[in-house]
């Protein structure tokens, strides 16, 4: 069956620098999500959309992190100026509707800061 | 605030034995319950969830898991445990109810499951 798809699966990049992640939800899915896994397994969330509607951003470090989910177009994860703390593993998901109630999960990106 | 605490960092059966992977929770109202699982080097995976009706739910891989209201319990089991199941499994619980849009799912810190041949 379908699948949530991220890109790029690895990604290194040096303090400061950029890092952008990209997620396609699945087809006809309506809400999409971004966590954020680090040390110890914890999922931390991060933000969520209800089509390209922020729907909550309480997890977001809003200094260097922003996001975007743009019609026709990939959902977006960046961080401007990258730091050590932002290695992790990022995972996007997606859910049909309001009605439905289970997260379908994206394989993840893993984003090294050096 | 809603919470999960999986008590256990690591459960380890041996093969053909009945397995229980523990998770309390805390949240307003009914609870939505779920289990995932995660393989290494992979995304989540759903196994089950409650949202009403029947405590005992069934899921995916012969999984099943049991809804405890008054111990805030929603304990994942399987009757005879295979290799193949050796993962990381992660309970979460959100609000029940649909007003607002979709409400925030808060994830345990996971439970990694060793079956031992």
């Amino acid at each position: 069956g379908e699948e949530v798809a991220q890109t790029p699966k690895h990604l290194v990049r040096g303090e400061g620098q950029k890092a952008k992640l990209y997620c396609a939800p699945i087809k006809g899915h309506s809400y999409v999500f971004w966590y954020q896994q680090v040390l110890k397994n914890e999922f931390k969330f991060l933000i969520s959309f209800q089509n390209e509607n922020v729907f909550d951003e309480t997890g977001m470090p809003k200094e260097r992190f922003s996001a975007k989910c743009l019609p026709n177009s990939p959902c977006s994860l960046e961080i401007q100026a990258t730091k050590l703390e932002d290695s992790a593993v990022y995972f996007c998901a997606s859910s049909q509707s309001r009605q439905s109630y289970e997260q379908y999960f994206g394989p993840g990106t893993r984003l090294t800061v050096t | 605030a809603q919470s999960v605490a999986q008590p256990e960092d690591q459960v380890n059966v041996a093969e053909g034995n009945p397995l229980t992977v523990k998770c309390t929770y805390s949240v307003s109202g009914n609870p939505y319950l779920f289990w995932y699982v995660q393989y290494p080097n992979r995304g989540l995976q759903f196994l089950l969830k409650y949202i009403t009706g029947d405590n005992l739910v069934k899921g995916s891989y012969g999984f099943e898991a049991e809804f405890n209201k008054s111990q805030t319990s929603f304990h994942l089991k399987k009757p005879s445990a295979l290799v193949s199941d050796s993962a990381l499994y992660f309970c979460a619980v959100r609000p029940g109810g649909n007003s607002g849009g979709y409400q925030k799912v808060t994830f345990g810190t996971g439970t990694k499951l060793q079956v031992i041949p």
